[in-house]
Order: C-alpha cells, then sequence, then structure tokens
C-alpha cells in the first residue's frame, strides 16, 4: 500500500461543477503538499499546510491531522483547471512523499 | 522572474550513451532536487543537494550522477547503468527548512532507444 493515495485516479467535470480530490497518508507529517502538473509537465505548488484551511481564488484545500486526511476543491471550475493535481507530504524527512496524481478534465 | 530552468525539453541518445540534463536556479535556494515520474508512478526522488559541493542519494539513485559544484546548478548524468532510463525528470528547488514550498522546472522528457 502506498504511503499517500489519491481518489479519484481521473475525473471529469463540466464546467461550473464544484470539484473535490482526496488525499490519505499513513504516516506522520509535518506539512501536506498540494501540486498542479500542466499538460506540458511543469508543476506548480497550490498549497502547503499542516492544519485546517487554506483558500486561495477558487482553490481550497483542507487537512484534518486526526484522521489523516486532506481535501483540495475547486469551486466553480473552468477548462483551464484541467491538470494532475499531485499531493505531497512531508514524513519528518529531508524527503517527500508523492501521490501518484488525480488527472482532473473540466469539459466546456 | 526568478524560477528553474530545465534544459532541454526533450533528449533523444542511443542506449549505452551517458546524457546530462540540465538544472539551474535564481531563486538563491539552498536546496535543490531531482525527482523521476513515470506514468501511473507518484514523483522518485533520485539525489538532492542541501548546500553546495554536497548531496545526497535518494530512493532511486541507481545509474545517475550529480554534482553540486555552484549554488545555482545542479546538472544530473544519466549514465548508461541506468537500466530503464527513459522518463520525464523534474529538477525542484526550496530553501531550506519544512516550510519551504518547492519550486520546479517544466522538466525533460529523456528518449533512450
Amino acid at each position: 500500500k502506498n504511503e499517500v493515495e489519491q481518489s479519484p485516479q481521473n475525473l471529469t467535470a463540466q464546467e461550473g461543477e464544484f470539484i473535490t480530490i482526496n488525499c490519505s497518508y499513513s504516516v506522520g507529517i509535518s506539512a501536506l503538499h498540494w501540486l498542479q502538473q500542466h499538460p506540458g509537465g511543469g508543476i506548480v505548488s497550490l498549497f502547503m499546510l499542516s492544519s485546517g484551511k487554506k483558500k486561495h481564488g477558487r482553490l481550497i484545500a483542507t487537512i484534518n491531522i486526526q484522521e489523516k486526511h486532506s481535501s483540495l476543491h475547486i469551486t466553480a471550475s473552468h477548462p483551464r483547471d484541467s491538470a494532475v493535481y499531485i499531493c505531497a507530504v512531508d514524513g519528518n524527512t529531508d524527503k517527500l512523499i508523492f501521490g501518484t496524481g488525480t488527472r482532473l478534465q473540466v469539459f466546456p | 522572474d526568478g524560477g528553474i530552468t530545465q534544459s532541454p525539453k526533450y533528449l533523444f541518445r542511443k542506449e549505452g550513451q551517458n546524457v546530462t540534463l540540465s538544472c539551474e536556479q535564481n531563486l538563491n535556494h539552498d536546496a535543490m532536487y531531482w525527482y523521476r515520474q513515470d506514468p501511473g508512478q507518484g514523483l522518485r526522488l533520485i539525489y538532492y543537494s542541501q548546500i553546495v559541493n554536497d548531496f545526497q542519494k535518494g530512493d532511486i539513485a541507481e545509474g545517475y550522477s550529480v554534482s553540486r559544484e555552484k549554488k545555482e546548478s545542479f546538472p544530473l548524468t544519466v549514465t548508461s547503468a541506468q537500466k530503464n532510463p527513459t522518463a520525464f525528470y523534474l529538477c525542484a528547488s526550496s530553501r531550506q527548512g519544512v516550510w519551504s514550498p518547492l519550486h520546479f522546472g517544466n522538466g525533460t522528457r529523456l528518449t533512450v532507444t
């Protein structure tokens, strides 16, 4: 079993829909990262959090440390949100542990 | 604008040849990382460096080598000893410490035939 599991693996949505991507992990962590990988391959850091909730524009990230679970929400989704969303955890080592990603496609 | 530059974007090599992937950053970050991405798998750490002239093996270092002679540069050499080198390679950097987000380059797609 992977230490970081994401669900779903693939997600399609119509423009305007509310999107939720889930991340569960099995190790103790100091921080959790949400990343976005565009079709060209480049990766952008969206959020880094260790508790509670963070919001940036239409993106919201939450984390529940007791349940070892985080969610990434996208409100009013748009075709430009189409990307792979990756969860990664900082397990108190020098190295991040990455999930396999959730591929999101938003259709007009 | 500060960022990380990886070059080239696409690289083709014949089996048995060594190849070096470039990674340069102007973010003044101390830590730099090389990751490999394969379809259906999470990013895997090849090597990382937290300071100039020092680097550590990651989870899949066999068949790879790195150097860190300058703070800005962290080139990765894929040697002929790497059994399955065809992959997408991503370089990243961060400030030291837990609360430091990673900054990624745009990646190099290496194809070895």
